[in-house]
């Protein structure tokens, strides 16, 4: 299975301020078609997961744009670009590229 | 608006059987390939498996920890996605929830507490 590597596994922010998660995979992400099937996943306490970020870096509709996801290869990151409280929860990466395996999770926090 | 309505959630016994239940609705259920993801109390995401849709051969996926032991299933008539858990073991206690897609999961329901216990 491929492994997915979260880090921080905890993040506390300031509301206001820029967050980043980096999300790293055993191997490559990136399929036969070219294509890098990554996803980001956040869980608001006592809420079901909701996707943030599909394929890298494309927002669902709804998701503020203060969301960004990049990456390559094997290394991937979400950015927020200024912490709200709303966003107070756990995030996921996940990959669909070879049998879907999950991060261990980034909780984040205000200070 | 789409939808899926998880049930068929309890308590178990070891070496039990249960069968979860998903209702969707708001979308082409059978254009659409199904996933079953579990949450163990505190724990992070595990991908469960996933089964097609008809038309891409209908065919299922499972991770290694149920294989052999779950089923997925659907019934396009009814707009229902199924999995069907055999031999039921303590580490299978979770939150199971369902979500569209095979890899993409873009829709979650609310989830259904299955509990493994003596």
């Amino acid at each position: 299975d491929v492994v997915m590597t979260q880090s921080p596994l905890s993040l506390p922010v300031t509301l206001g301020q820029p967050a980043s998660i980096s999300c790293r995979s055993s191997q490559s992400l990136v399929y036969s078609d070219g294509i890098t099937y990554l996803n980001w996943f956040q869980q608001r306490p006592g809420q079901s997961p909701r996707r943030l970020i599909y394929k890298v870096s494309n927002r669902d509709s709804g998701v503020p744009d203060r969301f960004s996801g990049s990456g390559s290869g094997t290394d991937f990151t979400l950015k927020i670009s200024r912490v709200e409280a709303e966003d107070v929860g756990v995030y996921y990466c996940m990959q669909g590229t070879h049998w879907p395996t999950f991060g261990q999770g980034t909780k984040v926090e205000i200070k | 608006e789409v939808q899926l309505v998880e049930s068929g959630g309890g308590l178990v016994k070891p070496g039990g059987s249960l069968r979860l239940s998903c209702a969707a609705s708001g979308f082409t259920f059978n254009n659409t390939w199904m996933s079953w993801v579990r949450q163990a109390p505190g724990k992070g995401l595990e991908w469960v498996g996933r089964i097609k849709s008809k038309a891409d051969g209908g065919t299922t996926d499972y991770a290694a920890p149920v294989k052999g032991r779950f089923t997925i299933s659907r019934d396009d008539s009814k707009n229902t996605l199924y999995l069907q858990m055999n031999s039921l073991k303590t580490e299978d206690t979770a939150l199971y929830y369902c979500t569209t897609g095979g890899w993409e999961l873009p829709v979650w329901g609310q989830g259904t507490t299955v509990t493994v216990s003596s």
